[in-house]
């Protein structure tokens, strides 16, 4: 069976100071791979998605970024926080490209920008 | 352009009661998928349910249900007897047009108090 793994759980980092968030799937092989940012207030922006290897499309210009160096795992990225990059980070993985593929999500990091 | 709204921000009853979470989407593909998503305090997205849009047969699960109808653009969900563990926000979401990206809506919080 498939098992998305997120850490770390939660994270407190100070203004301007790096960020690298690590999502891995197993027991599939070149999954879809998504990251998803929940603010206070529940609604669920998309921010990054990955259809293989190297591939990466952004939703949302902002200081993060991202990349997916293995076929399995997504990595968030960012040189310098924000108090506006607090939140809730959510990766999710999806079977293919399609529209009838579910995406599961991952357990999330909770973090708190000072 | 697809759009799903959950016009209820937030639903509090109390345990054993039944209670309909509503979701109404607009799409203008005929072919589409609708889920809904479990989020309890913990955090993590738990997929519960897929439907597409050539079966419009309700379904069960032991005490939630969903019932799809095309003619209102309506795939609400219901929970009978519900118990204190159903609290949670619960979300809706669509994809269509062979997207793998989905819109979610802003979610419903459900508080079951005992």
């Amino acid at each position: 069976s498939q098992t998305i793994h997120q850490w770390p759980a939660t994270l407190v980092q100070p203004v301007g100071s790096p960020l690298s968030l690590e999502c891995t799937v197993e027991g599939t092989s070149n999954p879809n791979l998504y990251w998803y940012r929940q603010a206070a207030g529940r609604g669920l922006q998309l921010l990054f998605y990955s259809v293989g290897i190297g591939q990466i499309s952004s939703e949302v210009p902002q200081n993060l970024s991202a990349s997916r160096p293995q076929d399995r795992q997504f990595i968030l990225s960012s040189k310098k926080l924000l108090l506006s990059d607090s939140g809730f980070y959510l990766c999710a993985w999806s079977p293919g490209p399609q529209s009838a593929d579910t995406q599961y999500f991952g357990p999330g990091t909770r973090l708190t920008v000072l | 352009a697809q759009k799903v709204t959950q016009a209820q921000t937030e639903i509090s009853v109390v345990e054993k009661e039944d209670v309909t979470l509503d979701c109404v989407y607009e799409t203008r593909d005929t072919t589409y998928y609708l889920f809904w998503y479990k989020q309890p305090p913990s955090g993590e997205l738990v997929f519960l349910i897929r439907r597409n849009s050539f079966d419009e047969q309700n379904e069960i699960s032991g005490r939630y249900s969903w019932n799809f109808q095309k003619s209102t653009s309506s795939f609400n969900f219901t929970i009978t007897a519900s118990q204190v563990v159903d609290s949670a926000v619960y979300f809706c979401a669509l994809k269509s047009g062979g997207s793998y990206i989905p819109t979610f809506g802003r979610g419903t919080s459900l508080i079951v108090h005992p």
